[in-house]
């Protein structure tokens, strides 16, 4: 069975800052991606960034950005530059390469404060 | 460009009754996810259409839901006999290929059993 684990329930930041939000997942499978999505208070989930397993390199998307340590199975988002519209809650969510679901952690809500 | 799209947005409705969702997937996604989400947890997997077979069933999708995507476009979820504990946000959601892994939300139907 596959299970991620999302240890902040609640974060802030200062707007213009940087911040880490963290997720761990268990698994026994070798290949399998890796997201990031974004629940905005009252709207639909957006995917943030994505990572395949078997890429050594960390994904990027403008101010986002991961830190993948496949052997501590762990995977931790950065925001740069935190904006007021950055307010949200995240979720990190695992899919094995064969799979067809999504499993999530249970969201990290973070606050961008002005 | 039309996302996701699924009605009603809320519903209340007492306990025992029926109720059906209509999820309408981004057009040329032929797979469709249905999830829920209750308050503080993460999305949970429910069932996966892939054109219009239903090829994957969680053990959360008691007897008393069914979901059906008839012609592989839109899809329905149905709760007989609603109980309280079916109150939650019900997430649908498209991906186009398993090659392209990334799923695509919709705004959810909030249901409310009283």
């Amino acid at each position: 069975a596959q299970t991620v684990t999302q240890s902040q329930p609640e974060m802030s930041v200062q707007e213009a800052e940087t911040v880490t939000l963290s997720c761990t997942y268990d698994t026994s499978e070798n290949n399998y991606y890796l997201f990031w999505y974004k629940q905005p208070p009252s709207r639909q989930m957006i995917l943030v960034i994505r990572q395949e397993a078997y890429k050594q390199q960390n994904a990027t998307e403008n101010r986002f950005s991961v830190n993948f340590q496949k052997a501590a199975k762990s995977f931790s988002l950065k925001i740069s530059d935190s904006q007021l519209g950055d307010t949200a809650m995240y979720f990190c969510a695992f899919m094995k390469n064969t799979g067809n679901q999504f499993y999530f952690g249970t969201g990290t809500s973070l606050t961008v404060i002005p | 460009d039309t996302g996701v799209s699924q009605n009603p947005r809320h519903k209340i409705t007492k306990r025992g009754q029926n109720v059906t969702f209509r999820c309408d997937p981004i057009s040329e996604h032929n797979r469709l996810y249905w999830y829920r989400q209750t308050l503080g947890q993460g999305p949970e997997f429910l069932t996966y259409f892939q054109n219009e077979a239903q090829l994957e069933k969680s053990r959360l999708l008691s007897d008393r839901f069914s979901a059906e995507r008839p012609k592989g476009s839109f899809s329905t979820l149905e709760i007989q006999r609603t109980e309280q504990g079916d109150s939650a946000m019900y997430l649908c959601a498209s991906s186009i290929t398993s090659s392209e892994p990334e799923q695509y939300f919709g705004p959810g139907t909030r249901l409310t059993v009283t």
